[in-house]
């Protein structure tokens, strides 16, 4: 069965630290890792990831994925109050029964405080 | 700029009753799905759909049955609600397999 496992499950903070938040996975057949931002309702889209060693940047916010070690982190710098919310880490299936569905982890809920 | 717009937003059913769900999207894509949200257990995959008129199982799939006889509209059902069923819904579209899924709003159901 596939796994993605997020840590920590929450976060608090104070405006203008870095935080780093965790994705590890076990998964039979994958294609590629996905970063979400979710917060009072639809969950949008941050980041893709299917290569390993290639960071992706977005302002403040990027993310790099292991291959090797299974596992994928998201960094924020200098925080902002804007940023509380859960983001959730999704592995996307290449083949067979996994094919195109994604496997969430349980998200990482983060607060930032002024 | 809809997106992926779900009807409706809020609703609370008895024990027993029966609703349907629906998501509607306007970017043309060929790919549907529905989640659940439940504290702690991230989002699971209800149904999907790869095109019109085709519909699968997901992770959770008991209790909920789907129908996509349009392309852009995917609606999920719930024949005879239970208190276990009470969550947040998603629906989710996106263009192929292999591309990010884009999220509606949610639906909050509560089931007494």
């Amino acid at each position: 069965e596939d796994k993605v496992v997020q840590s920590p499950l929450s976060l608090v903070v104070h405006e203008g630290d870095t935080v780093t938040l965790n994705c590890s996975y076990e998964v039979t057949n994958f294609r590629s890792l996905l970063w979400y931002k979710q917060e009072k309702k639809a969950p949008t889209f941050l980041f893709m990831l299917t290569s390993s060693g290639i960071e992706k940047k977005s302002g403040r916010l990027s993310s790099i994925l292991d291959k090797k070690e299974l596992f994928s982190i998201l960094n924020i710098t200098a925080t902002q109050t804007g940023d509380s919310a859960i983001y959730l880490c999704a592995v996307l299936g290449s083949r067979g029964t996994s094919y195109g569905k994604l496997t969430f982890g349980q998200g990482t809920i983060l607060t930032v405080h002024p | 700029n809809a997106g992926v717009t779900q009807t409706p937003k809020f609703r609370v059913l008895k024990t027993g009753q029966s609703m349907t769900l629906l998501c509607a999207q306007d970017m043309n894509h060929e790919y549907m799905y529905w989640y659940r949200q439940d504290p702690g257990m991230g989002l699971r995959l209800i149904h999907y759909s790869v095109g019109e008129g085709t519909t699968a199982k997901g992770e959770v799939p008991d209790g909920y049955n789907v129908s996509r006889l349009k392309k852009q509209n995917f609606l999920l059902g719930l024949e005879s609600a239970a208190p276990s069923q009470t969550s947040v819904y998603f629906c989710a579209s996106s263009y192929d397999r292999g591309q990010p899924q884009h999220f509606g709003d949610g639906t909050r159901l509560s089931i007494l």
